[in-house]
């Protein structure tokens, strides 16, 4: 079974602009988390997203918007993109939210110069 | 708050022999899991073990083993028969059960395997 899969693999991009970032989950995992992971850093949780809604943020300022769509794909969006943005950014999926492991994808490296 | 503090930067090891990695969490709740993450150069995060809270067995992973001390809120990973290709990040991690999928992660420890 394919597991996690994050479009783009890397991504360059300008202070000022927007970027998307796209995840899908493992086949039956209907809940999809996004993280950004700092180089040097754990990852922090951004978003969580079971059913389409909303079910967790991080703190992390409104330039950062996420949305889950009826096949449980799930896409990053950042707005007014500076410096700081530049970092891995992970998805993961699991089967139900709380409960259960979170599987990684390998992740979106976002450069912004 | 859940916070999750790995106070070993950097751990080496030869291949072969055994390594523990120390990780502490800090949380007023009592039922939560606990995670560790392996990241290697290819960035893929790889779960390694995890630890329900309410189980006071350690749980064991082939040569992979924890012992978690709930009271003292310490959560060490034991790697046995040390390989290669165990050399990573490796990330301790927590969630609480019933909330949402937020892993707090810690800052990570960096194993290094020596021939």
């Amino acid at each position: 079974d394919a597991g996690v899969t994050q479009s783009p693999t890397h991504l360059i991009k300008t202070r000022g602009q927007h970027v998307t970032l796209r995840c899908s989950p493992i086949s039956g995992h209907k809940s999809v988390s996004w993280y950004q992971q700092v180089l040097g850093q754990g990852p922090q949780f951004i978003f969580q997203y079971y059913e389409k809604e909303e079910r967790g943020r991080g703190n992390f300022p409104d330039r950062f918007s996420a949305r889950q769509f009826p096949n449980y794909s799930s896409e990053l969006n950042v707005n007014a993109l500076l410096l700081g943005d530049s970092a891995l950014y992970l998805c993961a999926s699991s089967l139900l939210p709380g409960y259960s492991e979170q599987y990684f994808g390998p992740g979106t490296r976002l450069t912004v110069t | 708050a859940q916070t999750v503090t790995q106070s070993q930067p950097e751990m080496s090891v030869q291949e072969a022999e055994t390594v523990t990695l120390s990780c502490t969490y800090d949380t007023s709740e009592s039922d939560y899991y606990l995670f560790w993450y392996k990241q290697p150069p290819s960035r893929q995060m790889i779960l390694v073990i995890r630890q329900e809270a309410y189980k006071q067995q350690n749980a064991t992973e082939n040569r992979f083993s924890v012992n978690f001390q709930k009271a003292a809120k310490s959560f060490s990973l034991k790697i046995s028969d040390s390989q290669l290709g165990d050399a990573a990040m490796y990330f301790c991690a927590s969630h609480l059960q019933g909330g949402s999928e937020k892993l707090v992660f810690g800052k990570g420890t960096k194993l290094t395997v020596n021939p």
